[in-house]
């Protein structure tokens, strides 16, 4: 069956460290996204692509970046970890730019030390 | 932000009640989509309703909307504790492709 996972689903890192949250999705879906969630927030957008090599911002991008090289892979790196990172980071993706559902992964917890 | 909201931030019921939580949002929409989450697990998507439906059903869930009031509601009928969860809204706005999700109602079906 299709499905979307994410890896780790637990980390714990130190502040100022580079951090890479995997995504995979076998649905063969053109858009994908990153949320994190945060209690009083609920899911704020990171990034967002549209296709491969397809990169755009979101709501709360400050501090991340993605990169698209195939369809099935939205790999999250936060490129110098913050306290303020510490959240729970959810993948999301769905077929196309209509109308769509979004499917969500499992998430990953991360904890900023 | 136009981020919606939910309301109420938290609901405890009976099993076999029904449950209703709504969702207000601030601008004009191509859809509006509700979502589940279960503690510690990722969101599952209920339903999706366009701007141009007023109500839609899917087995013991019903969604309306009204776009004069930028609001939408969801009933679920018959609870069981099986549905003890979060319930998120979330929009797409007109000529976007995103979604903005509001807070979430907490609902808790006690047995």
């Amino acid at each position: 069956d299709a499905e979307i996972t994410q890896s780790p689903r637990h980390k714990i890192t130190e502040t100022g460290r580079q951090v890479t949250l995997a995504c995979h999705q076998t649905w063969n879906h053109n858009n994908m996204f990153w949320y994190r969630q945060d209690l009083g927030h609920g899911l704020r957008l990171i990034h967002y692509s549209y296709g491969v090599h397809d990169t755009n911002k979101g709501e709360v991008s400050d501090g991340y970046s993605v990169s698209r090289s195939n369809t099935e892979d939205l790999p999250l790196t936060l490129e110098s970890a913050a306290s303020s990172q510490t959240s729970v980071y959810f993948c999301a993706s769905k077929p196309g730019q209509g109308p769509y559902e979004q499917y969500f992964g499992p998430g990953t917890r991360l904890t900023v030390t | 932000s136009q981020q919606g909201e939910e309301d109420p931030q938290a609901l405890s019921i009976q099993e076999g009640e029904n449950a209703t939580m709504n969702c207000s949002y601030k601008t004009s929409i191509n859809n509006l989509q509700w979502y589940r989450q279960n503690s510690g697990r990722g969101l599952v998507h209920l339903i999706l309703i366009r701007s141009n439906e007023r109500e839609k059903h899917s087995g013991r869930l019903r969604v309306t909307l009204d776009t004069s009031k930028k609001s939408s509601s969801l009933l679920i009928t018959a609870s069981r504790a099986a549905d003890t969860a979060s319930y998120f809204c979330a929009t797409v706005v007109t000529g976007a492709n995103n979604l903005f999700f509001g807070t979430g109602t907490r609902l808790t079906v006690i047995p």
